[in-house]
């Protein structure tokens, strides 16, 4: 079955430090990976997504995430993060056993921003 | 372009009482899945409809809840009778409903059942 893992459910950083968000996944087949920012009260918002073009994606908020199939990792980053950062973040994967659009999400992982 | 749309916002009732929560997809969008949040459990998908055909309901807590799309442009969640329990940010999401699509969703409604 289709699965992904968050490693941490908080992370605290500075600002103007490396933002690293870890996502891991399990897929029998080659995976569309995405990654989405939940800001407080509101919906989940796509921030990037993988499609097999390219393994670096660049997303919205100078985001990016490195696709490793040797890992089967889909790590989330930015250089220098903002106050503004402050969110949750889900990675997801699509399921292969389904023809429909549905996705695994992972347990999310709470971002803190300290001044 | 309007998003997702989901109304009401916050809706607050009494245990027993009857819910429904409201939900138009994005124009064109041809799948639609219902979402609930919360603290405990996280993100859980409940059910999702494609071409207004429910897919999969495994999701759905109890007999109590149910979800109907009458057509492309509107679905319902509702809960009857409601508890305590039920209390949560629910979802609405949308998509081109193909493998590999991304979903698009709605800002939630607030459910609190005191």
């Amino acid at each position: 079955a289709q699965s992904v893992t968050q490693l941490g459910s908080h992370v605290s950083v500075s600002e103007g430090a490396l933002v690293l968000l870890r996502c891991n996944y399990s897929s029998s087949v080659p995976p569309y990976l995405f990654w989405y920012v939940q800001y407080p009260n509101q919906g989940l918002q796509l921030l990037l997504k993988y499609t097999s073009a390219a393994t670096l994606v660049k997303g919205i908020n100078g985001f990016e995430a490195e696709f490793k199939k040797s890992e089967t990792s889909f790590h989330l980053t930015k250089p220098s993060a903002h106050m503004r950062d402050a969110a949750e973040y889900f990675c997801a994967v699509s399921d292969p056993t389904d023809s429909w659009g549905k996705l695994q999400f992972g347990a999310g992982t709470q971002v803190v921003v300290t001044p | 372009d309007a998003g997702v749309i989901q109304s009401p916002r916050h809706e607050v009732t009494e245990m027993g009482q009857e819910v429904t929560l409201r939900c138009k997809p994005i124009s064109g969008h041809n799948s639609l899945f219902w979402y609930r949040q919360t603290m405990m459990r996280g993100l859980e998908l409940l059910i999702y409809f494609n071409n207004n055909v429910p897919i999969d309901d495994s999701g759905m807590p109890e007999d109590r809840f149910s979800a109907k799309m009458p057509n492309a442009s509107f679905s319902t969640l509702k809960i009857q009778p409601s508890e305590p329990r039920d209390s949560a940010v629910y979802f609405c999401a949308s998509s081109l409903g193909l493998y590999g699509n991304e979903q698009y969703f709605g800002p939630g409604t607030r459910l609190t059942v005191t």
